[in-house]
Parts: structure tokens; sequence; C-alpha cells
């Protein structure tokens, strides 16, 4: 199975930060990554497919860059809201595996 | 609007069976365009998928689980059903069902709020 590592696990950041998570692939995937976002108690929800299509609906300062083993979701500038756990999901073959997810806390 | 409902006990002993139904409305389920997945979060933990049913009835799953899960789905009620048999204290999760777009690379955009489902005696 493909091993999806995030880093970092957590952090820590304010409103109105720039904020990188990465995720690398244990082998190439291509561009075949997505990142989703997870808030206590809710159903994950889809922020980006393909590694650097936005989904409909959510806010532009989210992107996500990469292809092959090293993927990156960027916040431009945090909001209250983005204050969440995020994950990395890999489908390029089964299983569909997950990162481990990091956790963005409020500074 | 499509929505994914997920229903079943809340509460299963340990090596009994556990099955889950996804009601789904708003689409139908035997759509050539997408497949519908089943993933599952235990308790303070990380995603992790369970598997897959394509429209035509084929399924591929997670190899960790392979041996105890099967899914299926009945178009007629529009519903994805969800057995895992043998389950241990280790299966307690929140369960989810959700929609993934055939053509569309690692996006699931559509999920069910999850169900809890606790493993105990």
């Amino acid at each position: 199975a493909i091993q999806l590592t995030q880093s970092p696990s957590s952090l820590s950041a304010s409103v109105g930060d720039r904020v990188t998570i990465t995720c690398r692939a244990s082998q190439g995937i291509r561009s075949d990554l997505g990142w989703y976002q997870q808030k206590p108690g809710k159903a994950p929800k889809a922020l980006i497919y393909a590694a650097s299509h936005l989904q409909s609906g959510v806010p532009s300062r989210f992107s996500g860059s990469g292809s092959g083993t090293d993927f990156t979701l960027t916040i431009s500038s945090l909001q209250p809201e983005d204050f969440a756990t995020y994950y990395c999901l890999q489908d390029y073959n089964y299983p569909i595996t997950f990162g481990q997810g990091t956790r963005l806390e409020i500074k | 609007q499509l929505q994914l409902q997920e229903s079943g006990p809340g509460l299963v002993k340990p090596s009994e069976t556990l099955s889950l139904t996804c009601t789904v409305s708003g689409a139908s389920i035997i759509n050539s365009t997408y497949h519908w997945g089943w993933i599952r979060q235990p308790p303070g933990k990380g995603l992790e998928w369970i598997g897959n049913i394509y429209y035509s009835g084929s399924t591929f799953y997670n190899p960790s689980l392979e041996s105890r899960v099967t899914i299926s789905h009945d178009s007629s009620n529009k519903q994805l059903s969800l057995q895992l048999s043998s389950v241990t204290t280790a299966d307690t999760a929140v369960y989810y069902c959700a929609r993934q777009p055939i053509e569309v690379a690692a996006f699931f955009d559509f999920w069910g709020l999850g169900t809890p489902v606790t493993v105990s005696s």
C-alpha cells in the first residue's frame, strides 16, 4: 500500500498567517492526490482534488500543488474557520490511503 | 441536492457482524459516473478507507479488512450496505459513506454525516 506522510503533524498559527502542509507519498502517484478538511464531530470536506484543483465553493485562499511524490496544501491567509485537521488522500491505486492528518491550531 | 445518510446499530458485541446502511437521496447509485465508498475513523484517530463499490457492483476492499468486509448496493432502495464480521473493539469508529466521481482523481465529493459504532460486550 502507498503510504502518505504529512508534515507537520500539528501546527500552531495565527489568523492572517500563510500556512503550508506537505504530503509525501511512498511512491509516485502522478497527481492522484486530494486534500480534505475535518472539523471536530463533522465529516471530512473535500478542498482540493487532482493535486491542484479547487473544489467548487472552497475559498481561493486554499491551493494545492505537486505531482509524483511531493505535494503541498497552502492556505494564503488563515481565517478563524480554517482551524481544523487536514488530511491528504491518494487513489493512484488501491487501497486508497490517507495521510495521518495535520492538526492546525490557533496560536 | 445529494444527501447520504448512514444508519445502523450504535452498539455491537465482539465477534458479531456489524451491518450498516447508507441511504442515498438525490442521485442514482447505479450511475456509471460514480463509485461509492465507506470510510471509518476510530475515536481520536485518522481516516481509514474500508472499500468502494462501483455502479456495476464490483468491489474493492482494503486488504487489512478484506477477509471480513462485504459492501453491496440495492439500487431499488437507493441504499449501500456495509457488513463487517467478527468485530473487535478495534472496529469502534465513526463510519462514513461517500461518493467518488470516477473521472476525478482523489475526490470524494459528498459525505454522509457518519454513524458511530461501539464494539463492546
